[in-house]
Formats: structure tokens, sequence, C-alpha cells
């Protein structure tokens, strides 16, 4: 069956540019979380989305990170006034379960470099 | 201090050998506990939960110590196939912590 996608794979941006990426998560799960990934480090979480309802954006690094899951499946990350500091892979991460740490799959990521 | 610390390895290990490595969490209210796998460039996958009574997942064993505060993941008759990046993960809700990974290179 369809797993997580992501979109794009790959984005450069100029820093002080916009970017929006995109998750489609697998298809009835509720939870959606967004992570960012830099070199050599783990995964560190950024926002989850339970539905439609951004319930945590406590993960997010300033107030240029902007996400939301209008309907309650796809989403969009988006990031304005990139910086280089901001080159990083995003992860989005979906699970059939609200509210407890279920088993999460990953799509394969979006990498950022902003140059 | 990070919430998950690992050991960054990398640890080189031939075919057939058995390799072992951990990790410690500062969380004490942690509940769940993970490892995941990530291979190079790929987005990390759930190799297995972690239980107090420690579990097996065939060549696979996780252990996990509350008192200690660390988790530990042992791999026998390691395959080629094993190498990757060895993520412990741990959470106390929905939101997943992961330490920045262990390193297995296994070679022929």
């Amino acid at each position: 069956g369809a797993g997580v996608s992501q979109s794009p794979r790959y984005k450069v941006a100029k820093r002080g540019q916009d970017v929006a990426l995109r998750c489609d998560p697998i298809s009835g799960h509720v939870s959606l979380f967004w992570y960012q990934q830099a070199l050599g480090q783990g995964p560190e979480f950024l926002t989850y989305f339970q539905n439609e309802a951004q319930l945590d954006k406590s993960g997010l690094p300033s107030d240029r990170f902007f996400a939301e899951r209008p309907e309650g499946s796809v989403s969009t990350l988006k990031i304005q006034r990139t910086q280089q500091e901001d080159s990083a892979v995003y992860l989005c991460a979906s699970s059939l379960e609200a509210g407890v740490a279920y088993e999460q799959y990953f799509g394969p990521g979006t990498r950022l470099t902003v140059t | 201090r990070k919430e998950v610390e690992q050991d960054p390895g990398p640890f080189n290990v031939p075919e057939g050998a058995t390799v072992a490595f951990n990790c410690t969490y500062s969380n004490s209210a942690s509940q769940s506990f993970f490892w995941y796998r990530q291979d190079c460039r790929k987005e990390p996958k759930l190799l297995m939960s972690v239980y107090s009574s420690g579990n097996e997942d065939g060549r696979f064993t996780a252990q996990l110590n509350r008192a200690s505060q660390y988790i530990s993941l042992l791999i026998r008759d390691s395959k080629l196939s094993d190498s990757a990046t060895y993520l412990c993960v741990v959470s106390n809700d929905y939101k997943l912590s992961f330490g920045a990974g262990t390193t297995v290179t296994v070679r022929a």
C-alpha cells in the first residue's frame, strides 16, 4: 500500500525566500508529525496534528515556521524568509492512533538547502 | 543535555559477529521506548519496541533498564544488510525524542 509521501524531495532556496513542503500521510491516519533532521543528528520534533487540529507546535524554531493540515489529511510546512540554519531534512510522519506514541511511519523527507 | 544520548560509533564488525550498544535517556517520565533504523539518506523505520521485560525479534534483542535509564540493542549473527544507523527513541506522550544514532557497519 501507499506510504507517506513528501514533495519536493529536494529544494534549494536562496536565503530570504519562502518555501512550502508538502506531506501526504497514509490514508486514515489521525496523527501527523513534522520533524527536522540536521546532518549527523536524530530527527527533532517540530509540530503535531490530530486530524486538522494543531495540538502542539512547541518544536517550531521560530515564527518563520508555520504548518497546517486544513482538511485533516495533507499537510504543508511553510518556512518564510529562509536562513542558512534552516538547511536540513524535513521529515513527515503519520500514525493511526491519536495521543499515544504509536508506531510512526515516516516519509522520505524533503532535503532543504538554503544558499 | 540532550534527552537521549547515544555512542555514535561507528561499530565496524565482521559478518556473523555480535554487536551491542546502548543509549541513556534523561526523562524519568518516559513511557515508551523504541529502536528505529535509518539507512543512509533514507527515512527512519521502526525496528522494534522495547519492553521492561526485554524482548527479541529474530537476531535482535532489546533491553530496558528503567532504574538506570538506559536501553540496549544487541544484534546477533550480523548480516551485511544490518549496516545502518540505529536510533534510540523515547516518548512520554505522542512526541518521539530521538538520539543522534549509532552507526553500525558490517563487513564481509
